[in-house]
């Protein structure tokens, strides 16, 4: 069956460098979601999509953007990156609200 | 606020049956959701109780009570493999879903 698909897997930026992840949802669910997730923390809800419109905003900094397109793949736009920034970011699709499946997850490295 | 309370770590022996527990304090609630985590993979959704009760997948239980706010995660027959970070996460009157910190789950031969 097909997952949620993200990449890269690995990014290594330098502080103050822009990134963009990607993410492809399942076919056929409604909702993206994207998280951050630090070291030892739960993930923390940036930003979710329904049906390509944004639906919910959590702890999303200014610097980062997103927006999904009409093929209903997601792309996450980080700039002015920080050390801080460092951390795995999920993408996760659901049809309802209740499953949540999660992409394998991008690991940004700032230096 | 909102918030979730969980173990920060339980260990266990291979073999034996484990509980993860849960209390949570949300703005309004629709179901409490179990995740499974290993170091380094992405969550994997294992549960969601709407109902008070008991909900069984093979080897994974979780339960809910409502009116306690209170839910498990009840996990049989322990294997190696089960040694992994499990989130409770609560969806609130907003389909958002609130986190607990995450249980990690320590099983010992």
């Amino acid at each position: 069956a097909a997952g949620v698909i993200q990449s890269p897997r690995h990014l290594i930026k330098e502080k103050r460098e822009t990134a963009t992840l990607k993410c492809y949802p399942i076919p056929r669910h409604d909702t993206v979601y994207w998280y951050q997730q630090g070291p030892g923390q739960d993930p923390q809800f940036l930003i979710s999509f329904y049906e390509k419109m944004q639906s919910d905003k959590g702890s999303i900094p200014d610097r980062f953007s997103a927006q999904q397109f009409s093929d209903y793949h997601s792309e996450l736009n980080m700039s002015s990156l920080e050390l801080g920034d460092s951390a795995l970011y999920f993408c996760a699709s659901s049809a309802g609200a209740q499953a949540r499946t999660f992409g394998s997850g991008t690991r940004l490295t700032v230096v | 606020g909102q918030s979730l309370e969980q173990p920060s770590e339980v260990t266990a022996v291979e073999g034996a049956i484990v509980q993860i527990n849960c209390t949570y304090q949300t703005s309004g609630f629709y179901g409490l959701s179990w995740y499974q985590q290993h170091d380094g993979g992405a969550p994997t959704f294992l549960s969601y109780n709407a109902l008070d009760g008991l909900e069984e997948t093979g080897r994974f239980s979780s339960f809910l009570s409502r009116s306690d706010s209170y839910g498990y995660l009840l996990l049989q027959e322990l294997q190696m493999k089960d040694s992994a970070s499990y989130f409770c996460a609560a969806m609130d009157s907003n389909y958002q879903l609130i986190w607990g910190a995450g249980t990690k789950l320590i099983i010992k031969p």
